[in-house]
């Protein structure tokens, strides 16, 4: 069965600066998708980045981008220039990319918060 | 353009009542998921649409909960007798297909007293 960790309950990182969120993940699959998601206060799950595994290029999306480590089965995001509006708690995924299965499995999330 | 939409947002019953909660998918989406998550943990996979038909079931989705997608077009996912255990945010997502990232709805909140 696929899993994923997220180490890190809560991180912090001051506004303007740049923080990296941790995921590590096991699978014997070779070829399946990885998300982060983001799911602010009260508000719904966001689709942040996505990576395919067979991509060796980390995908990048504006501020947001992820260094895709696929021997070591890590998926770390990067947040530069933090903003106010980045604090949310931030949930990696994984989806295998064949078979019937199509669910994604989540980590148990991190909080991120900004200070001004 | 909308995203996915959920119905009720809030819901709060009675042990033993049942409960039905609607979600509408992004309109040319053909894949619908459900998935329920509790306060500080991640999503957990309930059972999972392609068109109208389940293709997919977690063992989380006891004999009380069912989900239909009648015309592969919104989906149902209904509670019978209601227990506390069962108080939890309901996730509804879709998507277009199976590479692409899975939409969330802003959920469904249970309570159940």
């Amino acid at each position: 069965a696929q899993t994923v960790t997220q180490s890190q309950p809560e991180m912090s990182v001051q506004e303007a600066e740049t923080v990296t969120l941790s995921c590590t993940y096991d699978t014997s699959e070779s070829d399946y998708y990885l998300f982060w998601y983001k799911q602010p206060p009260s508000r719904q799950m966001i689709l942040v980045i996505r990576q395919e595994a067979y991509k060796q290029q980390n995908a990048t999306e504006n501020r947001f981008s992820v260094n895709f480590q696929k021997a070591a089965k890590s998926f770390s995001l990067k947040i530069s220039d933090s903003q106010l509006g980045d604090a949310a708690m931030y949930f990696c995924a994984y989806r295998p990319r064949t078979g019937a299965n199509s669910k994604l499995t989540f980590g148990k999330g991190i909080t991120l918060s900004v200070r001004p | 353009d909308t995203g996915v939409s959920q119905d009720p947002r809030h819901k709060i019953t009675k042990r033993g009542q049942n409960v039905t909660f609607r979600c509408d998918p992004i309109s040319e989406h053909n894949r619908l998921y459900w998935y329920r998550q509790t306060l500080g943990q991640g999503p957990e996979f309930l059972t999972y649409f392609q068109n109208e038909a389940q293709l997919e079931k977690s063992r989380l989705l006891s004999d009380r909960f069912s989900a239909e997608r009648p015309k592969g077009s919104f989906s149902t996912l209904e509670i019978q007798r209601t227990e506390q255990g069962d108080s939890a945010m309901y996730l509804c997502a879709s998507s277009l297909d199976k590479g692409a990232g899975q939409y969330f709805g802003p959920g469904t909140r249970l309570t159940v007293t």
